[in-house]
């Protein structure tokens, strides 16, 4: 029973366009995150969400918008898709997100924007 | 600002030898140290994790170092096999906003040969 799931696995779609990425996580925890990995494999945090609540958001383009209906969810929202955003989004989540702890991540969600 | 550095971009060892990965910090209330393992086209993987109240963990063939007053912690890998074989990330977790987050380096990407 996967632990992080993101759906869909693979996303081609032209510029211009709108899409979402959803995520769902069944351990329990309080705190899920969005991460951007670009082509030399940097992960970037964009968007933390702690129970349903928006607590980290590093400028991200207003084109990308979270909703979390609750806390075992995390969807992301792009509009207006533009040829740099094609990257793996990876959602994760964490439990301890005040002391620091280690996320467990999805298996990702390669964008490709043509 | 918030910034972890992480070294070397490649590596490769023959089968048996031993690998080395550092990084640096630069928020020196940086309290938790994870390291994740991210083979080709999978999602990053928690392997090991040391916290600030301790300098040394180690379990099985990896080992990690940490080094508070320079900023600085290590991954260990002895008796390196071809399944080592993959991207690995450094981790920090930066208290920021009321809440932690977790900054990544660059990743180093390791080719164990037969």
């Amino acid at each position: 029973d996967t632990a992080v799931s993101q759906t869909p696995k693979y996303l081609v779609t032209q510029m211009g366009n709108d899409k979402s990425i959803k995520c769902e996580q069944n351990l329990g925890h309080d705190t899920m995150y969005w991460y951007k990995q670009d082509s030399k494999k940097f992960l970037k945090i964009m968007f933390s969400y702690n129970n349903k609540e928006l607590i980290i958001n590093e400028t991200v383009p207003n084109r990308f918008s979270p909703k979390s209906p609750d806390k075992a969810h995390l969807n992301l929202h792009i509009n207006s898709l533009e040829l740099g955003d094609s990257a793996v989004y990876f959602c994760a989540s964490s439990q301890d997100f005040g002391q620091g702890s280690g996320y467990t991540f999805g298996s990702g969600t390669r964008l490709t924007v043509v | 600002g918030e910034n972890v550095e992480q070294h070397p971009s490649t590596l490769s060892v023959q089968e048996g030898d031993s690998a080395v990965i550092k990084c640096t910090y630069s928020d020196s209330a940086s309290n938790y140290f994870p390291w994740y393992k991210q083979e080709l086209g999978k999602r990053p993987q928690l392997i090991i994790d040391i916290r600030s109240n301790v300098g040394e963990k180690k379990d099985q063939r990896i080992a990690v170092t940490l080094n508070k007053t320079a900023k600085h912690f290590s991954l260990h890998i002895t008796e390196t096999q071809p399944e080592d074989s993959a991207v690995y990330f450094c981790a920090a977790g930066v208290f920021s906003g009321g809440y932690n987050k977790l900054i990544f380096g660059a990743g180093t990407r390791l080719a164990v040969h037969p």
